[in-house]
């Protein structure tokens, strides 16, 4: 069975800091998802990383995935307030990886 | 409007009573897939849709049921709804089965 972890489940940062979320799963698979969520709205497709090494960046995001060592992270850099939102990743399993395993979420709080 | 919809926005039932959720996509995408979101578990798989009139079961399918008889509808019915089944319901669709695309959500309150 597909376990996703992500971590840290709760971030609080100051604007213009830097910090990293990690998100490690449990087999084999080369295709991995960050999405972010707003309160009380649906997910939006941050990246779709689909083989080692992969990396994508858009805005203050970059997203990396290492296969061998079953990990992505995804680095924000200078946060701003409008980065606040639960950021997802999930992990595409199954015959064509269309199977989506998703991590808990990691809820970000930017302050001022 | 194009996109994926799915109605109702909100909907509140008894215990015991059958409902159903609706998945509309306008894109002609392939696969369909029902999530359910709550606190503490992130997204659960339901049941997935690889074309019509072909489903399989998800992470947690117990007490659901899908259909899908046309390739734009993917609806959900709980039989014999429970308060456990009180949650977020998403829908998604993907052309190729890579990028899927989430519905607005429906929020079920089972009381």
């Amino acid at each position: 069975e597909l376990k996703v972890e992500q971590n840290p489940l709760f971030l609080s940062m100051q604007e213009g800091k830097n910090y990293t979320i990690y998100c490690n799963y449990s087999t084999t698979s080369d295709r991995l998802y960050w999405y972010r969520q707003d309160p009380g709205k649906s997910l939006e497709s941050l990246f779709v990383l689909l083989s080692n090494g992969a990396v994508k960046q858009e805005g203050r995001l970059m997203a990396s995935l290492d296969t061998k060592a079953r990990l992505s992270t995804l680095h924000i850099t200078a946060a701003v307030h409008d980065l606040s939102a639960t950021y997802f990743c999930a992990v595409g399993s199954g015959g064509s990886n269309y199977k989506l395993t998703f991590g808990k979420g990691t809820l970000l709080t930017v302050n001022p | 409007d194009a996109g994926i919809t799915q109605s109702p926005r909100y909907k509140i039932t008894e215990t015991g009573r059958q409902v159903t959720l609706m998945c509309h996509q306008t894109w002609s995408h392939s696969y369909m897939f029902w999530y359910r979101q709550d606190l503490g578990h992130g997204l659960r798989l339901i049941y997935y849709s690889a074309a019509a009139d072909i489903t399989d079961k998800g992470e947690v399918p117990d007490g659901y049921v899908v259909s899908r008889s046309k390739t734009e509808n993917f609806p959900l019915t709980l039989e014999s709804a429970t308060r456990s089944q009180t949650s977020v319901y998403f829908c998604a669709s993907s052309g190729t089965g890579v990028e899927q695309y989430f519905g607005p959500g429906t929020r079920l309150t089972v009381t």
